[in-house]
Protein backbone atom coordinates (compact mmCIF):
# COMPACT_ATOMS: atom_id res chain seq x y z
CA UNK A 1 0.00 0.00 0.00
CA UNK A 2 1.34 3.16 -0.94
CA UNK A 3 1.96 5.77 1.59
CA UNK A 4 1.29 9.58 1.49
CA UNK A 5 3.02 11.21 -1.07
CA UNK A 6 4.02 15.06 -1.45
CA UNK A 7 4.95 16.93 -4.43
CA UNK A 8 7.78 18.94 -4.78
CA UNK A 9 10.10 17.47 -2.53
CA UNK A 10 11.52 20.69 -2.49
CA UNK A 11 10.57 24.14 -4.06
CA UNK A 12 12.79 27.50 -3.93
CA UNK A 13 11.06 30.88 -4.60
CA UNK A 14 11.51 34.30 -4.81
CA UNK A 15 9.50 36.61 -2.33
CA UNK A 16 6.06 37.36 -3.67
CA UNK A 17 5.79 34.59 -6.08
CA UNK A 18 3.17 31.71 -5.74
CA UNK A 19 3.77 28.08 -4.85
CA UNK A 20 1.41 25.02 -4.37
CA UNK A 21 1.74 22.27 -2.74
CA UNK A 22 0.50 18.98 -3.09
CA UNK A 23 -0.62 16.07 -0.73
CA UNK A 24 -2.17 12.67 -1.72
CA UNK A 25 -3.39 10.86 1.61
CA UNK A 26 -3.43 6.95 1.58
CA UNK A 27 -6.34 5.61 0.11
CA UNK A 28 -9.30 5.79 1.93
CA UNK A 29 -8.38 7.90 4.69
CA UNK A 30 -10.92 10.64 5.02
CA UNK A 31 -8.76 12.38 7.65
CA UNK A 32 -5.97 14.78 5.54
CA UNK A 33 -3.97 17.03 7.97
CA UNK A 34 -1.18 19.57 7.18
CA UNK A 35 1.65 20.46 9.54
CA UNK A 36 4.61 22.40 9.11
CA UNK A 37 8.38 22.72 10.81
CA UNK A 38 9.86 26.34 10.44
CA UNK A 39 13.57 26.78 10.68
CA UNK A 40 14.44 25.96 14.07
CA UNK A 41 10.75 25.85 15.65
CA UNK A 42 8.21 22.66 16.24
CA UNK A 43 6.11 20.57 14.12
CA UNK A 44 2.92 22.68 14.15
CA UNK A 45 -0.48 21.98 12.89
CA UNK A 46 -1.91 24.39 10.32
CA UNK A 47 -5.37 22.37 9.29
CA UNK A 48 -7.47 19.81 9.42
CA UNK A 49 -9.91 17.97 6.42
CA UNK A 50 -12.76 15.44 7.24
CA UNK A 51 -13.06 14.14 3.32
CA UNK A 52 -13.54 17.64 1.39
CA UNK A 53 -14.77 19.79 4.26
CA UNK A 54 -12.36 22.00 6.59
CA UNK A 55 -12.92 20.81 10.05
CA UNK A 56 -10.50 22.68 11.96
CA UNK A 57 -7.92 25.67 10.33
CA UNK A 58 -6.96 26.85 13.59
CA UNK A 59 -3.32 26.78 12.63
CA UNK A 60 -3.16 28.67 9.09
CA UNK A 61 -1.48 31.37 9.70
CA UNK A 62 -2.95 34.25 7.68
CA UNK A 63 -4.87 34.29 4.60
CA UNK A 64 -1.82 33.80 1.76
CA UNK A 65 -2.56 30.26 2.90
CA UNK A 66 -5.18 28.41 1.30
CA UNK A 67 -5.76 24.87 1.28
CA UNK A 68 -8.37 22.42 -0.83
CA UNK A 69 -9.46 19.37 -0.92
CA UNK A 70 -11.12 18.14 -4.43
CA UNK A 71 -13.53 15.60 -4.10
CA UNK A 72 -11.90 14.66 -0.67
CA UNK A 73 -8.50 13.10 -2.27
CA UNK A 74 -5.55 14.93 -2.72
CA UNK A 75 -5.14 18.22 -1.24
CA UNK A 76 -3.44 21.40 -2.16
CA UNK A 77 -2.05 23.95 0.11
CA UNK A 78 -1.24 26.99 -1.88
CA UNK A 79 1.12 30.52 -0.57
CA UNK A 80 0.42 33.63 -2.21
CA UNK A 81 2.31 35.57 -2.17
CA UNK A 82 5.17 34.23 -0.58
CA UNK A 83 7.47 35.68 2.39
CA UNK A 84 10.87 34.69 3.95
CA UNK A 85 9.15 33.19 7.05
CA UNK A 86 6.82 31.13 5.09
CA UNK A 87 10.15 28.85 4.27
CA UNK A 88 10.32 25.48 6.32
CA UNK A 89 8.84 21.68 5.63
CA UNK A 90 5.35 21.33 5.32
CA UNK A 91 4.16 18.03 6.07
CA UNK A 92 1.20 16.09 5.07
CA UNK A 93 -0.22 13.26 7.32
CA UNK A 94 -3.75 11.45 6.78
CA UNK A 95 -5.41 8.99 9.11
CA UNK A 96 -8.41 6.78 9.50
CA UNK A 97 -11.72 8.00 10.99
CA UNK A 98 -12.36 4.91 13.19
CA UNK A 99 -9.77 5.54 15.33
CA UNK A 100 -10.18 8.46 16.60
CA UNK A 101 -6.97 9.97 14.09
CA UNK A 102 -4.60 9.64 16.68
CA UNK A 103 -2.20 7.34 14.33
CA UNK A 104 -1.60 9.65 11.81
CA UNK A 105 0.54 9.18 8.84
CA UNK A 106 2.63 11.64 7.36
CA UNK A 107 4.53 11.95 4.39
CA UNK A 108 8.23 13.22 3.66
CA UNK A 109 7.37 16.66 3.57
CA UNK A 110 8.10 19.71 1.16
CA UNK A 111 10.95 21.74 1.80
CA UNK A 112 9.99 25.33 1.00
CA UNK A 113 12.88 28.20 0.38
CA UNK A 114 11.60 31.12 0.42
CA UNK A 115 14.43 33.71 -1.00
CA UNK B 1 -4.24 19.56 26.05
CA UNK B 2 -1.20 18.68 28.59
CA UNK B 3 1.96 19.94 28.51
CA UNK B 4 4.76 17.44 28.06
CA UNK B 5 8.29 17.32 28.82
CA UNK B 6 11.02 15.13 28.40
CA UNK B 7 15.25 15.33 28.03
CA UNK B 8 16.54 17.35 24.93
CA UNK B 9 18.99 14.68 23.78
CA UNK B 10 19.91 11.28 24.64
CA UNK B 11 23.26 9.02 23.64
CA UNK B 12 23.60 4.76 23.85
CA UNK B 13 25.37 2.58 21.85
CA UNK B 14 24.29 -0.84 20.01
CA UNK B 15 22.83 -3.41 22.11
CA UNK B 16 21.51 -1.19 24.68
CA UNK B 17 17.98 -0.61 26.28
CA UNK B 18 16.90 3.17 25.64
CA UNK B 19 14.09 4.36 28.12
CA UNK B 20 12.98 7.93 27.59
CA UNK B 21 11.14 9.30 30.05
CA UNK B 22 8.39 12.34 29.61
CA UNK B 23 6.27 13.36 32.46
CA UNK B 24 2.66 15.13 31.92
CA UNK B 25 2.00 16.35 35.34
CA UNK B 26 -1.54 17.92 34.11
CA UNK B 27 -3.02 14.59 31.76
CA UNK B 28 -6.63 14.72 32.06
CA UNK B 29 -8.48 11.98 32.70
CA UNK B 30 -9.25 11.40 28.82
CA UNK B 31 -5.73 11.82 27.32
CA UNK B 32 -3.21 8.90 26.00
CA UNK B 33 0.29 8.92 25.78
CA UNK B 34 1.25 8.61 22.38
CA UNK B 35 5.28 8.54 20.97
CA UNK B 36 6.34 9.41 17.74
CA UNK B 37 9.43 8.57 15.60
CA UNK B 38 10.81 11.30 13.45
CA UNK B 39 14.44 10.10 11.11
CA UNK B 40 16.04 13.30 9.49
CA UNK B 41 14.27 14.28 6.34
CA UNK B 42 11.16 11.86 6.78
CA UNK B 43 8.15 12.89 8.37
CA UNK B 44 7.13 11.71 12.02
CA UNK B 45 6.11 8.07 12.58
CA UNK B 46 3.92 6.43 14.91
CA UNK B 47 5.56 4.18 16.88
CA UNK B 48 2.82 3.64 19.86
CA UNK B 49 0.12 4.64 22.11
CA UNK B 50 -1.60 3.69 25.75
CA UNK B 51 -3.34 4.62 28.24
CA UNK B 52 -2.15 3.03 32.25
CA UNK B 53 0.33 0.00 32.87
CA UNK B 54 2.13 -1.21 29.99
CA UNK B 55 2.19 -1.74 26.43
CA UNK B 56 3.98 -3.44 23.92
CA UNK B 57 4.37 -3.73 20.28
CA UNK B 58 7.28 -4.64 17.85
CA UNK B 59 8.86 -1.74 18.01
CA UNK B 60 8.90 -0.56 21.56
CA UNK B 61 7.09 -0.80 25.11
CA UNK B 62 5.52 1.93 26.67
CA UNK B 63 5.84 1.97 30.55
CA UNK B 64 2.86 4.39 32.40
CA UNK B 65 2.65 4.35 36.16
CA UNK B 66 -0.92 4.78 38.13
CA UNK B 67 -0.94 8.04 38.29
CA UNK B 68 0.06 8.58 34.53
CA UNK B 69 2.04 11.45 35.25
CA UNK B 70 4.69 10.31 33.52
CA UNK B 71 5.44 7.34 30.77
CA UNK B 72 8.47 5.70 29.55
CA UNK B 73 9.11 4.73 25.89
CA UNK B 74 11.28 1.78 25.64
CA UNK B 75 13.29 0.70 22.57
CA UNK B 76 15.08 -2.73 23.16
CA UNK B 77 18.47 -3.39 22.38
CA UNK B 78 19.19 -0.60 19.58
CA UNK B 79 20.79 -0.22 16.75
CA UNK B 80 22.36 2.91 14.68
CA UNK B 81 18.95 2.85 12.62
CA UNK B 82 17.69 4.02 15.87
CA UNK B 83 18.57 7.44 16.21
CA UNK B 84 15.73 10.13 15.23
CA UNK B 85 14.05 12.49 17.17
CA UNK B 86 11.27 10.80 19.87
CA UNK B 87 8.61 12.91 20.19
CA UNK B 88 5.74 12.55 23.43
CA UNK B 89 2.43 13.43 23.10
CA UNK B 90 -0.62 13.45 25.35
CA UNK B 91 -4.27 13.99 24.13
CA UNK B 92 -7.84 12.61 23.76
CA UNK B 93 -8.72 10.07 21.60
CA UNK B 94 -11.72 10.48 20.01
CA UNK B 95 -14.09 7.94 18.39
CA UNK B 96 -15.09 9.00 14.95
CA UNK B 97 -13.42 12.57 15.68
CA UNK B 98 -9.68 13.62 15.23
CA UNK B 99 -6.89 14.85 16.80
CA UNK B 100 -4.26 17.85 15.69
CA UNK B 101 -1.29 16.74 17.14
CA UNK B 102 0.91 19.18 19.41
CA UNK B 103 4.35 18.39 19.03
CA UNK B 104 7.21 19.42 21.20
CA UNK B 105 10.87 19.38 20.87
CA UNK B 106 11.35 16.10 21.29
CA UNK B 107 14.43 13.78 22.20
CA UNK B 108 17.18 13.62 19.98
CA UNK B 109 18.15 10.11 20.41
CA UNK B 110 22.42 9.46 19.17
CA UNK B 111 22.84 5.77 19.16
CA UNK B 112 26.89 5.41 18.47
CA UNK B 113 28.69 1.77 17.29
Amino acid sequence: EAGVTQFPSHSVIEKGQTVTLRCDPISGHDNLYWYRRVMGKEIKFLLHFVKESKQDESGMPNNRFLAERTGGTYSTLKVQPAELEDSGVYFCASSQTRDGGYEQYFGPGTRLTVT
Amino acid sequence: LAKTTQPISMDSYEGQEVNITCSHNNIATNDYITWYQQFPSQGPRFIIQGYKTKVTNEVASLFIPADRKSSTLSLPRVSLSDTAVYYCLVGARFSGGYNKLIFGAGTRLAVHP
